[in-house]
């Protein structure tokens, strides 16, 4: 059964610093891996899908790696700001049955002016 | 931006009632899904269709029903609410080839008293 792990839980950071999520998975047989981001109350939005061939994905201040051998992933936020403040989820889907998402329980990221 | 849609946002609603939460979307995907997120908990799957007339029970065991007997709409109902089913309910969907985005409603956020 895939089982995703994200690290740390919380992460408090001044405003200007460039912060690393950590997601692992145990299960390396995956399509692809996105990565999303939840405000308080509110649905997900997704950030960026890596494909399970790609190591990283940028957009904009994200990058996001991939090492599927090893069942991890990062996501690189550069040069934070306070509206980056939210919960980042990762999910992985699984490249056997229904492939549905299996998500992790995400990392609280608070950056303070 | 995805065009998914729940409503209701937020429903408080007395234990017996029956429910449902309705998800639509106008991407034209094939796959649906209905996921239930508790504070600081990850999203579990409920329910998931492939496509019109297909349901299926999701990971986490789920005393709600759906239905898809449209493309566009997915809902989900309760026939009976307990104070146990209060929790977010996400709906999300993406196209039917399994290496692209899923995309997410913004969340029903039921209570039951």
């Amino acid at each position: 059964k895939q089982e995703v792990t994200q690290i740390p839980a919380a992460l408090s950071v001044p405003e200007g610093e460039n912060l690393v999520l950590n997601c692992s998975f145990t299960d390396s047989a995956i399509y692809n891996l996105q990565w999303f981001r939840q405000d308080p109350g509110k649905g997900l939005t997704s950030l960026l899908l890596i494909q399970s061939s790609q190591r990283e994905q940028t957009s904009g201040r994200l990058n996001a790696s991939l090492d599927k051998s090893s069942g991890r992933s990062t996501l690189y936020i550069a040069a934070s700001q306070p509206g980056d403040s939210a919960t980042y989820l990762c999910a992985v889907r699984r490249n056997s049955g229904y492939s549905t998402l299996t998500f992790g329980k995400g990392t609280m990221l608070l950056v303070s002016p | 931006e995805a065009d998914i849609y729940q409503t209701p946002r937020y429903l408080v609603i007395g234990t017996g009632k029956k429910i449902t939460l309705e998800c639509s979307q106008t991407m034209g995907h094939d796959k649906m899904y209905w996921y239930q997120q508790d504070p600081g908990m990850e999203l579990h799957l409920i329910h998931y269709s492939y496509g019109v007339n297909s349901t299926e029970k999701g990971d986490l065991s789920s005393e709600s029903t759906v239905s898809r007997i449209r493309t566009e709409h997915f809902p989900l109902t309760l026939e009976s609410a307990r104070p146990s089913h209060t929790s977010q309910y996400l709906c999300a969907s993406s196209e039917y080839r399994a290496n692209t985005e899923a995309f997410f409603g913004q969340g029903t956020r039921l209570t039951v008293v």
